[in-house]
């Protein structure tokens, strides 16, 4: 059973640019989250999706932005990039919304 | 917001030895998580606990879920040099329509061959 794959893996962006970030959850698995990982700040959670709707978002700016769509794959999008952007991004899908939660390997953005 | 705070930052062991690690919250959690992950990697599931006073083992980890809902524990028995990495707790509180993962800062341990 494949895992949550998380595209791409690494991604160098410029500030001022938009990134778009994908996730494909566990075959089956209904619920995403998107977390935010920094060194200074730890593993922070952005949103929450399941069967398509948005149910929570965390303490970010509206230049983060996401969906899930009908096949529970899920995507994020960043606008106008900052240099404090620059951090790994991780997905996590569960089976439900109070299930275990697996992480992909994230997505590495590194904005110059 | 709830806060997690996971203890110790970092551990150096010889191995061999016992390890322990803990979290606790401001806030009453039901499900606790531990994670354990390696640089450049995503945190890998190792033990989760749903139910206040849970006690649960996977191999030489075990973990259990406090009983005032408000702390954890991780222990690993007889280290190994792979036992190295970053482990995190997290705990959710479910409700309110939000599932969402509250994270410890992490702890960071270290083993001596």
């Amino acid at each position: 059973k494949a895992g949550v794959t998380q595209t791409p893996r690494y991604l160098i962006k410029t500030r001022g640019q938009q990134v778009t970030l994908s996730c494909s959850p566990i075959s089956g698995h209904r619920s995403v989250s998107w977390y935010q990982q920094t060194p200074g700040q730890g593993l922070q959670f952005l949103f929450e999706y399941f069967s398509e709707t948005q149910r929570n978002k965390g303490n970010f700016p509206g230049r983060f932005s996401g969906r899930q769509f009908s096949n529970s794959r899920s995507e994020m999008n960043v606008s106008t990039l900052e240099l404090g952007d620059s951090a790994l991004y991780l997905c996590a899908s569960s089976l439900q919304p109070n299930t275990e939660a697996f992480f992909g390997q994230g997505t590495r953005l590194t904005v110059v | 917001g709830q806060q997690l705070n996971q203890s110790p930052q970092s551990m150096f062991i010889q191995e061999g030895e016992d390890v322990s690690m803990n979290c606790t919250s401001s806030s009453i959690f039901n499900t606790w998580l531990w994670y354990k992950q390696d640089p450049g990697e995503g945190p890998v599931l190792l033990i989760a606990l749903y139910k206040a006073g849970e006690l649960t083992s996977n191999g030489r980890l075990t973990a259990q879920f406090g009983i005032t809902r408000k702390d954890s524990f991780l222990n690993i028995s007889a280290s190994i040099p792979s036992d190295v990495g970053i482990y995190f707790c997290a705990g959710r509180l479910s409700g309110a329509g939000s599932y969402q993962l509250t994270f410890g800062k992490g702890t960071k341990l270290s083993v001596i061959p």
